[in-house]
């Protein structure tokens, strides 16, 4: 247990649904991260928040759409997803005051048929 | 962003203990050299980080070269819950700084 929660554990959605991934810590961090795992490859940081403000955005495509109404939430919107846009997407918190030692959540695994 | 190299894989045998190398020849002065693990089916897990010296924790020791340019991970008795995916990371701390850029980390096996 990280301390970090992710829901659902696993998601199958269709190319023309919407969906939204959650994330939840209770660590009093004050950043928080969306990553993407695909197989077989390194993990790409999406987004990063502090302090509630998006201050990363790795050039994700706009069907991805992340909200962090709070510094405990973080919540990735996604509307007409690809098939390679399955993957293992992963939300981690932080303090940057702390190295950044970043705790993650176990992922949602997404399945876009 | 500096880079890592690490081998593909290693094996290990059950409570023996395991060096698992990094190299960082680029690092900078002010970069700070972590480590992360992902067992199978999870999200990665912190192991250890540091700057300079050698660092101990209940997990594992890094061990850091006097010029900074490579480290080695020790986990002084492998167990099969160690096995696992390892990443070694470079962080540059300061300001506005949060990214951690992961490779694709040494698969670790270990064998009963």
């Amino acid at each position: 247990e990280t301390g970090v929660t992710q829901t659902p554990r696993h998601l199958v959605m269709g190319m023309t649904n919407k969906k939204s991934l959650k994330c939840e810590q209770h660590l009093g961090h004050n950043a928080m991260y969306w990553y993407k795992q695909s197989a077989k490859k390194p993990l790409e940081l999406m987004f990063v928040y502090s302090l509630e403000e998006r201050v990363e955005n790795n050039s994700v495509p706009s069907r991805f759409s992340p909200e962090c109404p709070n510094s405990s939430h973080l919540f990735l919107h996604l509307h007409t997803l690809q098939p390679e846009d399955s993957a293992l997407y992963l939300c981690a918190s932080s303090d940057p005051d702390r190295k950044n030692i970043q705790y993650f959540g176990a992922g949602t695994r997404l399945s876009v048929l | 962003d500096a880079k890592t190299t690490q081998p593909n894989s290693m094996e290990s045998n059950e409570e023996e203990p395991v060096h698992l190398p990094c190299n960082h020849s680029t690092i900078s002065g002010t970069d700070y050299i972590h480590w992360y693990r992902q067992l199978p089916s999870q999200g990665p897990e912190y192991v250890i980080h540091g700057l300079t010296s050698n660092v101990n924790n209940r997990m594992a020791s890094l061990a850091i070269a006097e010029d900074r340019k490579s480290s080695t991970l020790i986990l002084h008795r492998a167990t099969l819950r160690d096995a696992a995916v390892y990443y070694c990371i470079l962080f540059r701390s300061g300001a506005g700084s949060y990214q951690l850029t992961f490779g694709k980390g040494t698969k670790l096996s270990v064998i009963p």
